[in-house]
């Protein structure tokens, strides 16, 4: 699986996007990207994946630049609520095991 | 919604114990995943298991065992604790090659 480096740290002032930056450089034809997040003291959750185009759910969009080299997480409407370490993974779909999660970037949103 | 429950939340067992942390997911997945999370050293995989009554070391399986007998459950098994096995216990579930959904983690501890 590739080797994604993400900002050790951000803010946001809540209410605001928040827009979460992964570089992928390495990043093969057939991976995706996934993200997930990890509030303090809980299970990581799944927030959003993609290949190449971008992506939308409830909870976020998922913008990958057109070389799939980077990619940007983006929670529209920040809540203090959306402080956690975010993860960005890049990994090949049809592996049945692991996802192996970095360092993150540990995001606060501020009142 | 996906469902993972682990069977605690906090624990707090003796070195030399024997220790059974259970995992459920309400989802019907194939795949079900140990993982335990250190501060710096992030998610390491300890076993998975692709169906029933089969499973797979991952990078750390020194010092566990699994088991798998039916679909929905689980185990992660400790079968002499010592004091390097403290840490956060996550269990996850999912489609083959598909995202994962974790529990709510338990926090082991061993004195």
């Amino acid at each position: 699986d590739a080797k994604t480096t993400q900002p050790t740290s951000m803010d946001c002032a809540e209410g605001r996007a928040a827009n979460l930056p992964c570089n992928h450089s390495t990043i093969s034809g057939n991976e995706y990207v996934y993200w997930y997040r990890q509030i303090h003291s809980q299970g990581p959750q799944y927030i959003i994946h993609g290949l190449k185009n971008n992506e939308t759910n409830e909870m976020a969009s998922l913008i990958i630049t057109e070389d799939r080299k980077s990619s940007t997480l983006i929670l529209p409407h920040a809540t203090l609520r959306d402080t956690a370490v975010y993860y960005c993974i890049v990994r090949v779909a049809d592996t049945g095991n692991q996802f192996y999660f970095g360092t993150g970037t540990s995001l606060t949103v501020i009142p | 919604d996906v469902k993972v429950t682990q069977s605690s939340r906090y624990l707090v067992k003796r070195t030399g114990e024997k220790v059974f942390l259970e995992c459920v997911q309400d989802m019907d997945h194939e795949n079900m995943f140990w993982y335990r999370q250190d501060p710096g050293l992030g998610l390491r995989l300890i076993y998975f298991s692709y169906d029933v009554k089969m499973k797979e070391k991952g990078d750390i399986p020194e010092g566990y065992s699994v088991s798998r007998e039916k679909k929905e459950r689980f185990s992660l098994i400790l079968e002499s604790a010592s004091t390097n096995q403290t840490s956060m216990y996550l269990c996850a579930s999912s489609i083959p090659g598909r995202e994962q959904f974790f529990g709510p983690g338990t926090r082991l501890t061993v004195l």
